[in-house]
């Protein structure tokens, strides 16, 4: 296993598109995070799963976007009618849910909307 | 919500010097860590850390968790120590991240 992949690395939309980024976890994990990250701030907290349950959910996620991970294996994150205020690196991670906890972090989807 | 307070907000050191850089959180956590961002934004785990004092090579934390604050020390820094360090923790699954600390290492 060679970690957090999220696929695709770079994606460039035209506003009012819709768009999907993908995470395969490490395989072992059973919580999957999704973050959003602008230039100059710390990570912010999107949502969680616990294997296919989404357990929490920030007030940043707007009705336009939409995660899922339905088999408790990989996620997808969904942004409908992008607007330009939606470009950020996206940023998924995992962890295991007792013991060490400690969470890993893939290389991060950057989202440009024009 | 938790919130995390890293300082200083920004660091400039000649190369060799030694730092410190802290961390405070508004609430218990049972769930800390440190990170470093490359300039290609991937964080790499630095330590995980919710009590006590980890070292590892020139870096070492120490979490003092009942004041709910961690420290992390860089000695010897070097230019490739140069980025943004983060510190995040939580309670109930999630990580909240402060804002980072940006470091500059010059040769």
């Amino acid at each position: 296993d060679t970690g957090v992949s999220q696929n695709p690395r770079h994606k460039i939309t035209k506003r009012g598109q819709n768009v999907t980024f993908r995470c395969d976890p490490i395989s072992e994990h059973n919580r999957l995070y999704w973050y959003r990250q602008t230039l100059g701030q710390g990570p912010e907290f999107l949502t969680y799963f616990q294997n296919e349950a989404q357990l929490e959910k920030s007030r940043l996620l707007s009705d336009r976007f939409s995660a899922e991970r339905p088999k408790g294996s990989f996620s997808t994150l969904e942004i409908q009618r992008t607007e330009q205020g939606d470009s950020a690196m996206y940023l998924c991670a995992s962890s295991l849910d007792r013991g060490n906890t400690e969470a890993f972090f893939g290389q991060g989807t950057r989202l440009t909307v024009v | 919500g938790i919130q995390v307070e890293q300082s200083p907000p920004d660091l400039i050191l000649q190369e060799g010097a030694n730092s410190t850089l802290r961390c405070n959180f508004s609430d218990s956590v049972n769930n800390l860590q440190w990170f470093h961002q490359n300039p290609w934004g991937q964080l790499i785990n630095l330590f995980y850390i919710p009590s006590g004092t980890k070292q590892n090579g020139r870096l070492s934390a120490t979490t003092v968790a009942t004041e709910r604050y961690s420290l992390l020390y860089i000695s010897s820094s070097q230019t490739t120590d140069s980025g943004v360090y983060f510190c995040a923790g939580g309670s109930q699954g999630n990580l909240i991240f402060g804002k980072g600390t940006k470091l500059s290492v010059k040769p």
